[in-house]
């Protein structure tokens, strides 16, 4: 699979392997955090979503890992399929913020056939 | 398909001519937003509606007016706008104000062109 240690605005990767989307936040007070997928003349679709009493949490072919230590969140997705080619951007807010979600700048995943 | 509806879905505005943008969410959500999003870029906020009130306001520029008729709906005035103000105006909802435990749905957007 594919694996991405920092932030990347781009990742490609084979159809059938495994994708890994990572992100970075810098506030620890934040407690809740969400993946969207944006693809081409669309909004954002929520996929899954993750509160800080959690280090793990899975979906159907994703999974999100938190880091509470490095601050790191990531997005695995398994068996990438074309319809997997999009944008992908994390988000986080904290309890009481005032409705406002930080969003990372994007991943732009590219599925090869 | 998303259960937040958006019309139009393109629009091309002169800067003196007065247009309205259209949210419509049916899943008694009780917040609602305006996002702004250029190409390549996230999502950013421009205003918060909770419980039909104007919650937030980031400093958007006044030829930007909101208007929230009901729970279900949303508007979003545009007058005078300039080119730059060119983008892709999303509209989202959460099934209770404030950031947590409650996720942003969001429309498909309404691409608007300035000229």
């Amino acid at each position: 699979g594919e694996s991405v240690g920092l932030h990347l605005p781009t990742l490609s990767v084979q159809e059938g392997d495994n994708s890994i989307i990572n992100c970075a936040y810098s506030n620890s007070a934040s407690d809740y955090f969400i993946w969207y997928k944006q693809e081409s003349g669309k909004g954002p679709q929520f996929i899954i979503d993750i509160r800080s009493n959690m280090d793990k949490r899975q979906g159907q072919r994703v999974t999100v890992l938190l880091n509470k230590t490095v601050k790191h969140l990531s997005l695995q997705i398994a068996a990438t399929q074309p319809g997997d080619s999009a944008v992908y951007f994390c988000a986080e807010t904290y309890t009481h913020n005032d409705y406002k979600l930080s969003f990372g700048a994007g991943t732009t995943v590219t599925v090869r056939a | 398909d998303t259960e937040v509806t958006q019309t139009p879905k393109h629009l091309v505005m002169g800067m003196t001519n007065k247009k309205s943008l259209k949210c419509e969410q049916h899943m008694g959500h009780r917040a609602m937003y305006w996002y702004k999003q250029k190409a390549k870029k996230p999502p950013e906020l421009m205003f918060v509606y909770s419980y039909e009130k104007l919650s937030i306001n980031e400093s958007v520029p006044s030829r930007f007016s909101p208007e929230c008729p009901n729970s279900s709906l949303l508007n979003l005035h545009l007058h005078a706008l300039q080119p730059e103000d060119s983008a892709l105006y999303l509209c989202a909802s959460s099934q209770v104000p404030g950031g947590s435990n409650s996720p942003l749905h969001f429309g498909n957007g309404t691409r608007l062109t300035v000229t």
